[in-house]
């Protein structure tokens, strides 16, 4: 199985300062199709995962363009411009590429 | 706009089968481009991905290895729906369950907190 590794486990961050998270994948991620399919969610308590990038770079509709994705291979990077308070939650990666479908760790973002 | 609707039971007694539900709106189980997901999340296990059924002509399914001897995912196009059904649960089958939508991940159902004890 594809194992794909987050870091930090925890971010604390101002608001209005940027923050990054890392996901480093086991195995390429990139398909025999020549796509990467390498997802970000953000979770918060007592909901769903919500999708925020789709293809490792797409960002979802409706999601702020502080939030951008990017990567290659097996080193991918989810970037937030400017924190806000309601970007607290647990960020996790995800790839579809490889059978299983896996997920990082999670990474905790608080507000400072 | 395509949503999920997940029902069954939060309270499984142990060796028994853990049985949801997942009500389709806005796309059909039958579809020729989608596939539909069963996950948990758990403390001990993370967000685990457990199984998929999906139809190309006919229909397929596809599980992971971890839950494999005990798993089913059942489609129901009569009710615009597939199930999933879990046997033989222990405690460590206790998690938030959910069901999604391929593509880009972006329709998830609300989730159902099972909690499996005696």
């Amino acid at each position: 199985d594809v194992v794909l590794t987050q870091t930090p486990l925890s971010l604390s961050v101002a608001p209005g300062q940027p923050a990054s998270i890392s996901c480093k994948s086991s195995e390429s991620l990139l398909h025999s199709n020549g796509l990467a399919y390498l997802y970000w969610f953000l979770q918060k308590p007592g909901q769903p995962p919500q999708l925020l990038i789709h293809g490792v770079s797409g960002r979802e509709s409706g999601v702020p363009d502080r939030f951008s994705g990017s990567g290659s291979g097996t080193d991918f990077t989810l970037r937030i411009s400017r924190v806000e308070a309601d970007d607290v939650g647990v960020y996790y990666c995800m790839q579809n590429s490889h059978l299983p479908l896996t997920f990082g760790g999670g990474t905790k973002v608080e507000i400072k | 706009q395509v949503q999920l609707q997940q029902s069954g039971p939060g309270l499984v007694k142990p060796s028994q089968t853990l049985s949801l539900t997942c009500a389709i709106s806005g796309d059909s189980v039958s579809s020729n481009s989608a596939a539909w997901y069963w996950m948990r999340k758990s403390p001990s296990r993370g967000l685990e991905w457990l199984g998929r059924t999906y139809y190309r002509s006919k229909w397929f399914n596809d599980y992971a290895v971890s839950v494999k001897s005990r798993i089913t995912i059942n489609p129901d196009t009569s009710n615009n729906q597939f199930s999933l059904h879990l046997n033989s649960v222990t405690p460590e089958d206790t998690a938030v369950y959910y069901c999604a939508r391929d593509g880009i991940f972006d329709i998830w159902g609300q989730g159902t907190m099972v909690t499996v004890s005696s």
